[in-house]
């Protein structure tokens, strides 16, 4: 199971530091993901990191304002989320391997003043 | 970056009926395909990876084809419980999803 848990109301050009937990499942080993969908639209792909966080990945939208980390002794995901724009404003989920076969119930994020 | 292209964008079919959702790619993701159905306030779920094959614990009516640029998911016999919104997925180069195929009920 993963939980995530961070999310809220921030301004624009503000910050949120979203939460992935992991129970029952060890993430060490396993390439992570940040997911995230706008009301009424399809999934989008943020970030990603390789299993021991040697490697990060970004989506053109986000490269240089999002922060993706992991701390496998902690058995959690982060994604830092700097310089927010309103277009930011999404449910965002954290999910597992390459094809994503187990996802967190989501985290709301809205990006208003 | 790879786009993903699915047909159609909605679908009407009542239950019992074969039902087919195909997805492009914009260059070959050998067979790097996954595909998901979403209901309302829920995450995705997986139902195939590696273009074909079924996830555990996914029914059997859900089957998956194709290689290369065309993709295909099926549902061989519709079930009140499959209407839903179904996408695919290519992780061959980053990850894209395709816009979303929206099963109605006719």
């Amino acid at each position: 199971k993963l939980v995530e848990s961070g999310g809220g109301l921030a301004q624009p050009g503000g910050s949120l530091r979203l939460s992935c937990a992991a129970s029952g499942i060890t993430l060490a080993g396993y390439a992570m993901s940040w997911v995230r969908q706008a009301p009424g639209k399809g999934p989008e792909w943020v970030s990603a990191i390789s299993s021991d966080g040697g490697g990060t990945y970004y989506a053109d939208s986000v490269k240089g304002r999002f922060t993706i980390s992991r701390d496998n002794s902690k058995n959690t995901l982060y994604l830092e989320m700097n310089s927010l724009r309103d277009e930011d404003t999404a449910v965002y989920y954290c999910a597992k391997e390459y094809a994503f076969d187990i996802w967190g119930q989501g985290t709301m994020v809205t990006v208003s003043s | 970056d790879i786009q993903m292209t699915q047909s159609p964008s909605t679908l009407s079919a009542s239950v019992g009926d074969r039902v087919t959702i195909t997805c492009r790619a914009s260059q070959s993701i050998s067979a790097w395909l996954a595909w998901y159905q979403q209901k309302p306030g829920k995450a995705p779920k997986l139902l195939i990876y590696e273009a074909s094959r079924l996830e555990s614990g996914v029914p059997s009516r859900f089957s998956g084809s194709g290689s290369g640029t065309e993709f295909t998911l099926t549902i061989s016999s519709l079930q009140p419980d499959d209407f839903a919104t179904y996408y695919c997925q290519q992780y061959n180069t980053y990850w894209t999803f395709g816009q979303g195929t929206k099963v109605e009920i006719k």
